[in-house]
């Protein structure tokens, strides 16, 4: 089936500076693409919607100079935490949906980036 | 969206069967339900998706009543690698460029 990789798993940075998150469509073409991030115990929440060719949506309270967000391409989605802050600190994750997947389509996910900021 | 009402938590041992219902009690004509699952610092994963009745995969089952203000996801014969967080999603639109909204979610404990 449809797979959705993100990269990386898991980074450590320092207080201040950025850090960039890719999301890759990896056999279908995705002219959307999701970011949520997830704090412990909690469920995950949506952050903004990436689009191909235009500027990503941003949910409520979400600031976008600050989660910058580019979809260069079909099949790549970067997050970048500018300027990070330990209050930054949290899972991220990031989905698509396979357009040509017919009316069933599922969801699928990114493994999720385990962010720590010191 | 319709809003999800489920279990924040349940206990089970293995070889049980498991069943968790969702309440949504404000599902339009059009909404579909759907149950993912997900493992500690992982993405969320697809299990099953249905409209009405039952439906039924090589993992789990979806029970859907007549009036479908509920849904049960059962799960046959839980193992330890069952324990997870489920949440029950519902809504409309099934289309690529429509983000899903996730509820709190059912964190089920399973045990030897």
């Amino acid at each position: 089936g449809a797979v959705v990789s993100q990269h990386p798993s898991r980074v450590i940075c320092k207080s201040g500076t950025s850090v960039k998150i890719e999301c890759r469509s990896l056999d279908f073409q995705a002219t959307t693409m999701f970011w949520y991030r997830q704090f412990p115990k909690q469920s995950l929440m949506l952050m903004a919607t990436s689009n191909e060719g235009s500027k990503a949506t941003y949910e409520q309270g979400v600031e976008k100079d600050k989660f910058l967000i580019n979809h260069a391409s079909l099949t790549l989605s970067t997050l970048t935490v500018t300027s990070a802050h330990p209050e930054d600190s949290s899972f991220y994750i990031c989905s698509a949906r396979d357009p040509g997947g017919g009316a069933d389509t599922e969801a699928f996910f990114g493994q999720g980036t385990r962010l720590t900021v010191v | 969206l319709a809003k999800t009402t489920q279990p924040i938590s349940m206990d089970s041992y293995e070889g049980q069967e498991v069943n968790i219902t969702c309440s949504h009690n404000n599902i339009a004509t059009n909404d579909y339900i759907t149950w993912y699952q997900q493992f500690p610092s992982q993405g969320p994963r697809f299990i099953i998706q249905g409209y009405k009745t039952k439906v039924t995969n090589e993992v789990a089952s979806l029970f859907i009543p007549a009036d479908r203000k509920s849904s049960t996801l059962s799960l046959p014969r839980v193992s330890l690698s069952d324990t997870a967080v489920y949440y029950c999603l519902v809504g409309g639109s099934r289309q690529a460029g429509t983000a899903l909204i996730f509820g709190k979610g059912t964190t089920l404990s399973v045990s030897s």
